[in-house]
């Protein structure tokens, strides 16, 4: 139990649907964070939400909408997706947005068909 | 453009011998480096930091090195464990009003041989 969790951990999607990845930390931490991990890169930082407020937006395309509704909820609403979006989507939490070190879930393993 | 490499993929190390683990950056601003470490199907966990004021940081089996003239830092494992197998990440971030968040290299995934 790492305090972060996310769900679903695996997902199938067609291009076409709809579907929401969730996270909910019960860290008590003001700050959280999607990641994306493809096959042979680096961890690539998505969207940042401190106190509920999005402040960082990392050219992230429009068919990832995030939603953060509480400091221990996180969304990330997906629609239209491409299969080259097919990655391991992590979210993280921290105290503050300014610490340093994250909490991380598991991880939501998409796969889009 | 990668501003933290991790140039080995993979590495295989004997159980018992060190394990070094090696990372590069390019970002003069980065002042805070962190290790994560990765076990397949869990997310990445936190395992060493240092700050840009040190040049080495111990943690029980676990060393950080930073070498900030040549924008270098290492994590040496000693003695190595079977336990010790997974991805690691280097990451780093600045507090001099960069972007919000770490930046992570690719990893490096490391094999304890028994």
């Amino acid at each position: 139990e790492t305090g972060v969790t996310q769900t679903p951990r695996h997902l199938v999607m067609g291009m076409t649907n709809k579907k929401s990845l969730k996270c909910e930390q019960h860290l008590g931490h003001n700050a959280m964070y999607w990641y994306k991990q493809s096959a042979k890169k680096p961890l690539e930082l998505m969207f940042v939400y401190s106190l509920e407020e999005r402040v960082e937006n990392n050219s992230v395309p429009s068919r990832f909408s995030p939603e953060c509704p509480n400091s221990s909820h996180l969304f990330l609403h997906l629609h239209t997706l491409q299969p080259e979006d097919s990655a391991l989507y992590l979210c993280a939490s921290s105290q503050e947005r300014t610490d340093y070190g994250y909490t991380f879930g598991s991880g939501t393993r998409l796969t889009v068909v | 453009d990668q501003q933290v490499k991790q140039n080995s993929p993979s590495l295989s190390v004997q159980e018992g011998r060190i394990s070094i683990l090696n990372c590069d950056y390019t970002n003069s601003m980065f002042d805070y480096f962190l290790w994560y470490k990765k076990y397949p199907a869990e997310g990445p966990t936190f395992l060493i930091s240092i700050s840009s004021i040190k040049d080495k940081n111990e943690d029980g089996r676990f060393t950080v090195f930073l070498n900030k003239s040549a924008k270098h830092l290492s994590l040496h494992i000693v003695p190595s464990q079977p336990g010790d197998s997974a991805v690691y990440f280097c990451a780093a971030r600045s507090t001099g009003g960069g972007a919000d968040g770490l930046t992570f290299g690719k990893g490096t995934h490391l094999i304890i041989q028994p």
